[in-house]
């Protein structure tokens, strides 16, 4: 499977900052997508990240307050924009790892945000 | 869309016994089941999963059954060890087109000593 590094692991914010999240695998992989976890709760997808166009956001998820960037097949950023508390969770970078017919999907470490 | 039905949230075990954790979906198309284990302060871990032309896949004291026509897949963690314990999620993968990958809420389980 690919490693996927997170950075930060973990911040604390400021209310009405914005921080920007930092995905990078060691291969080149064609689906990577964002998540983000609340406290106790499941994984809910946010956007697939494409490369070399807009993500494609998931409902109840906008480019204004979650941009992400793909520059690359190996590298991933997602901006939490204009942070308010109701943000604080864990957001993790995922990539689809081809063995055979459909692909497992992998996370990296996530990056914990906590926003006062 | 695809929605996916966990049960139970919790989940508590003597030692030594069986965990059987349940789920379901609504989309006759997903054909990918993975199932996650998720420890306190970690990634998800995909643990075992299996696809729409298999019945039942095991791998050591893990197995996972999938009954298509039912709609239902199961995870069975036998002889469980305390390590067990974390929170485990399902998952289920739309069909043809876009990777959408679907989970369910998460079993808590807690095995006892």
């Amino acid at each position: 499977s690919a490693v996927i590094s997170q950075k930060p692991s973990r911040d604390i914010c400021q209310r009405g900052t914005s921080l920007t999240i930092q995905c990078q695998v060691d291969s080149q992989v064609t689906m990577m997508f964002w998540y983000r976890q609340q406290p106790g709760q499941s994984l809910t997808l946010i956007a697939t990240a494409n490369q070399g166009s807009e993500a494609t956001y998931e409902s109840g998820f906008v480019i204004d307050k979650f941009p992400i960037s793909r520059p690359n097949l190996t590298f991933s950023t997602l901006t939490v924009s204009n942070m308010s508390p109701e943000d604080s969770s864990i957001y993790l970078c995922s990539v689809v790892g081809v063995t055979g017919g459909t692909g497992e999907l992998f996370f990296g470490e996530g990056s914990r945000l906590t926003v006062l | 869309g695809e929605n996916v039905e966990q049960h139970p949230s919790t989940l508590s075990v003597q030692e030594g016994d069986s965990a059987v954790i349940k789920c379901t979906y609504s989309d006759s198309a997903s054909n990918y089941f993975p199932w996650y284990k998720q420890e306190l302060g970690k990634r998800p871990q995909l643990i075992i999963d299996i696809r729409s032309n298999v019945g039942e896949k095991k791998d050591q004291r893990i197995a996972v059954t999938l009954n298509k026509t039912a709609k239902h897949f199961s995870l069975h963690i036998t002889e469980t060890q305390p390590e067990d314990s974390a929170v485990y999620f399902c998952a289920a993968l739309s069909g043809a087109g876009s990777y959408q990958l679907t989970f369910g809420k998460g079993t808590k389980l807690s095995v006892i000593p």
